[in-house]
């Protein structure tokens, strides 16, 4: 049982290059949410996904695009990369129904945009 | 106004001492409020959960709720340097996080 994975853990792009962030729980969880954390920032929500075949935008969506692929994979697309991107991102999926709704985090892809 | 706010800014501490954290929330509906410990370079993970006003106590942790004021605070007791981290508070309405507060334990 991995919990959340996140691939790739570290990832350099050039201005304008497109990348795709992928994630996947082995939980069975319903939610799935991607964070990006700046330094000082805290975590800011960029989407999330209720349940599969649904997206919702967060606090800060613009210049990404995600896919719910199924229950297990979420995944985040940079279409054209800007230095303003760079950050370290969290994939994570909260246990709900329990009324816990504690948030299992992965462990982050750290992303430099040149 | 942000849904989470953390205002205070590093926080050091004597080990053995009471580090005190304080976190305000906009949504009075929200129900569910959640300390997480984040050590450098790591992801965060939860510490404590909270849903009732009042005190919730776990180990060396205690959580306190007051719905009526909109905040919710983290104590940490008998402070050590493992403890050492950033602190983030985080509401149940899309799990919006605050900015975090970083802890410095003092040996």
């Amino acid at each position: 049982n991995a919990g959340v994975t996140q691939t790739p853990k570290f990832q350099v792009l050039k201005t304008g290059q497109s990348m795709t962030l992928q994630c996947a729980q082995d939980m069975n969880h319903n939610s799935m949410y991607w964070y990006r954390q700046d330094p000082g920032m805290g975590l800011r929500l960029i989407y999330y996904s209720a349940s599969e075949g649904t997206t919702d935008k967060g606090e800060v969506p613009n210049g990404y695009n995600v896919s719910r692929l199924n229950k297990r994979e979420f995944s985040l697309r940079l279409e054209s990369a800007a230095p303003s991107q760079t950050s370290v991102y969290f994939c994570a999926s909260p246990v709900t129904g329990t009324g816990s709704y504690e948030q299992y985090f992965g462990p982050g892809t750290r992303l430099t945009v040149t | 106004q942000k849904e989470v706010e953390q205002n205070s800014g590093p926080l050091s501490v004597p080990e053995g001492a009471i580090a005190s954290l304080n976190c305000t929330y906009s949504d009075r509906g929200s129900q569910s409020f959640f300390w997480y410990r984040q050590y450098s370079g790591k992801s965060p993970e939860l510490i404590m959960f909270i849903y009732s006003n009042g005190d919730k106590e776990d180990g060396r942790f205690t959580a306190q709720l007051n719905k009526a004021s909109q905040y919710v605070s983290l104590l940490i007791r008998d402070s050590q340097p493992s403890d050492s981290a950033t602190y983030l508070c985080a509401v149940h309405t899309r799990l919006a996080f605050g900015k975090g507060n970083q802890v410095v334990v003092i040996p």
